[in-house]
């Protein structure tokens, strides 16, 4: 069956260090995989895309690489701040009989101490 | 200036009622979607609408009934609530179906007693 799968346990760092959050798949081939941001209460907010072709993005201090041979994606923050405690979400575009599925990960909540 | 709004913000009613929820864009987009997100926080999709037309519609019970007057709109309607319809319901919208980021209202936490 098809799977996307992000860490459930919260991940705790300390700040001014990098947080790598990991969202691993099975049995889709994506084009495509999106990160976003959701705060408590709120909708998730739009961070990164990137695509089958592309190795790495990267966006101020926010970087994503995307292995299709691992399925797996990383996404990493750098120089971490309290304001960066959410939690992030993977989404994949998976096509099914012509319609891509927006399909979410449950997210890993990221906690960064002062 | 608010992207995408959903209404109501909190929505409290009792089985077997029947409710709207209303969801407008401002962004010029021509695709809409409705997600459901349970206690567990996991984000399902339920329906897309591309340029006014139904194009994703997910194992969704036929109580739920999307509606989109117009390209800026796509309202959702439950008939017959159930205590398993409780969840975060979240409209979004993207330039077009594919490969693009979506855009997601504040949300509406739906309680059915």
């Amino acid at each position: 069956s098809q799977k996307i799968e992000q860490n459930s346990e919260a991940l705790n760092i300390q700040e001014g260090k990098t947080a790598t959050l990991t969202c691993n798949y099975t049995n889709y081939s994506p084009a495509y995989l999106q990160w976003y941001r959701q705060d408590p209460g709120r909708g998730p907010v739009f961070l990164l895309l990137i695509r089958e072709n592309e190795k790495e993005k990267r966006k101020e201090r926010l970087k994503v690489t995307f292995d299709t041979t691992l399925k797996q994606s990383l996404f990493h923050i750098t120089a971490s701040q309290p304001a960066d405690s959410a939690t992030y979400l993977c989404a994949l575009d998976p096509t099914s009989g012509g319609s891509y599925i927006p399909t979410f990960g449950r997210g890993t909540s990221l906690i960064v101490h002062p | 200036d608010t992207a995408v709004s959903q209404t109501p913000k909190y929505l409290v009613t009792q089985m077997g009622n029947d409710k709207s929820i209303k969801c407008e864009q401002n962004l010029g987009h021509d695709t809409m979607y409705w997600y459901k997100q349970d206690s567990k926080k996991f984000l399902k999709i339920m329906f897309s609408y591309n340029n006014k037309e139904l194009i994703i519609n997910e194992t969704v019970p036929n109580r739920f009934s999307p509606k989109s007057p117009d390209k800026a709109h796509l309202n959702l309607h439950i008939n017959s609530l159930e205590l398993g319809d409780s969840a975060v319901y979240f409209c979004a919208s993207s330039q077009a179906p594919e490969a693009y980021e979506q855009y997601f209202g504040p949300g509406t936490r739906l309680t059915v007693t």
